[in-house]
């Protein structure tokens, strides 16, 4: 079964600093990646996806994000941080060829500092 | 015109009640989702339906049925609530028959008391 790890629980950033969440996934062939962002009392709206080809994808928001194979990673990545910035972060593996859910990790709640 | 929308936003009820929550997307999707956020905000997959059929159905409790009126809606009605219940329920939709971008609503807030 595939898993997915988000290792820093809360990561705080002052405003205009870059930022990196890490995620890594578990997973025996190549897997569907996603970042989801959820604002407080708000549902998830998907940030950006990696289903095949170039593994530098872009997203919403001035986001991006590496997948890297060797190392079983996907971090998100964005050269500056704005205030409303701030929210959880969600990495989710799909498996291909089936209707099956996504397997989340615990997400990575981020705290903007002014 | 929202893609994924819930029914209640917020449900508060006793233990040992019955509810139901709504879910319809309009994007003509063929597979919906009901996922779990428990009190740490972690989401689990509970359900998904595939053109009306049961695809998968995790370790989750008898007393949770997804039910699809059609393919535009999956209601996730519960019975005999427990307090282990409380937590945030997200339905979500995406096409059928491999992963793809799942779009998901903006979550019910369900409180056992």
């Amino acid at each position: 079964a595939q898993s997915v790890t988000q290792p820093d629980i809360h990561i705080t950033v002052s405003e205009g600093a870059s930022l990196e969440l890490r995620c890594n996934y578990s997973y025996g062939a190549t897997p569907y990646l996603f970042w989801y962002v959820q604002s407080p009392g708000q549902g998830l709206q998907l940030l950006l996806k990696y289903f095949s080809g170039d593994t530098l994808v872009q997203g919403i928001k001035g986001f991006e994000a590496e997948f890297k194979r060797s190392q079983s990673s996907f971090n998100l990545r964005k050269p500056s941080v704005h205030w409303s910035d701030a929210a959880e972060y969600f990495c989710a593996v799909g498996v291909r060829g089936g209707a099956d859910g996504l397997t989340f990790g615990k997400g990575t709640h981020l705290i903007i500092q002014p | 015109d929202t893609a994924v929308s819930q029914t209640p936003k917020y449900l508060v009820t006793q233990m040992g009640n019955d509810k139901s929550i709504k879910c319809e997307q309009n994007l003509g999707h063929d597979t919906m989702y009901w996922y779990k956020q428990d009190s740490k905000k972690f989401l689990k997959i509970m359900f998904s339906y595939n053109n009306k059929e049961l695809i998968i159905n995790e370790t989750v409790p008898n007393r949770f049925s997804p039910k699809s009126p059609d393919k535009a809606h999956l209601n996730l009605h519960i019975n005999s609530l427990e307090l282990g219940d409380s937590a945030v329920y997200f339905c979500a939709s995406s096409q059928a028959q491999s992963v793809s971008i799942q779009y998901f609503g903006a979550g019910t807030r369900l409180s056992v008391l």
